[in-house]
């Protein structure tokens, strides 16, 4: 299965300031069809997971435009231009190039 | 709004089988893949299973296959998870998915307890 190592595991922010965590992969998750199947969600305290970032860098309908992904092959970054206090919680990346999909292991952001 | 509502979880003992049902609204339920994704308390998520728009294919996560089937009714806008064998480390939140190539719906979860 693929691994995907996320880091930090932990990231204490201050609001108004940028993040970023990083995502590598045990393999390339570019996919046999040419797209690159990595997405990253966020799960805030008590609530379903959201998926924020599709396909590397396409961000979902509603997410705003702070949130930035990018990458390829094997290394991905998810980064928040300006941290709001609505963006704490924790992040996953995700693949869905290989199958079983898998999961890092998540970033807990909190406040400072 | 779409809504992906779950049911069926509680406390049943190891060996024992469950279903869990999520009733989905607000989307043309048909054309999306649906899956399960489970999150033991406290853990990460796992992808649990796929089920293709008109049920003709199954993908299973390795600790699951044999145990575990997904269903759907595109009738009755329905996804089930048959889940037989059940072990204490099958203890988790159920979360129902609806996947379109641009969109992403979660379901609020559904806690099953595999204890004796």
């Amino acid at each position: 299965d693929v691994v995907l190592t996320q880091s930090p595991l932990s990231l204490p922010v201050t609001l108004g300031q940028p993040a970023s965590i990083s995502c590598m992969s045990s393999q390339s998750l570019v996919h046999s069809d040419g797209n690159t199947y990595v997405n990253w969600f966020l799960q805030r305290p008590g609530q379903s997971p959201r998926r924020l970032i599709y396909k590397v860098s396409n961000r979902e309908s509603g997410v705003p435009d702070r949130f930035s992904g990018s990458g390829s092959a094997t290394y991905f970054t998810l980064k928040v231009n300006r941290v709001e206090p609505e963006d704490l919680g924790v992040y996953y990346c995700m693949q869905g190039t290989h199958w079983p999909w898998t999961f890092g292991q998540g970033t807990r952001v909190e406040v400072k | 709004e779409v809504q992906l509502v779950g049911s069926g979880g509680g406390l049943v003992q190891p060996g024992r089988s469950l279903r869990l049902s999520c009733a989905a609204s607000g989307l043309i339920f048909r054309s999306y893949w649906m899956s399960w994704v489970r999150q033991a308390p406290g853990k990460g998520l796992e992808w649990v299973a796929n089920i293709s728009p008109d049920g003709s294919e199954e993908y299973y996560v390795d600790s699951v296959k044999g145990r575990f089937t997904i269903s759907r009714d595109n009738a009755e806008n329905s996804l089930y998870l048959q889940m037989n064998s059940l072990r204490v480390e099958d203890t988790a939140v159920f979360y129902c998915v609806a996947r379109s190539s641009s969109r992403h719906y979660w379901g609020q979860g559904t806690l099953v307890t595999v204890s004796s």
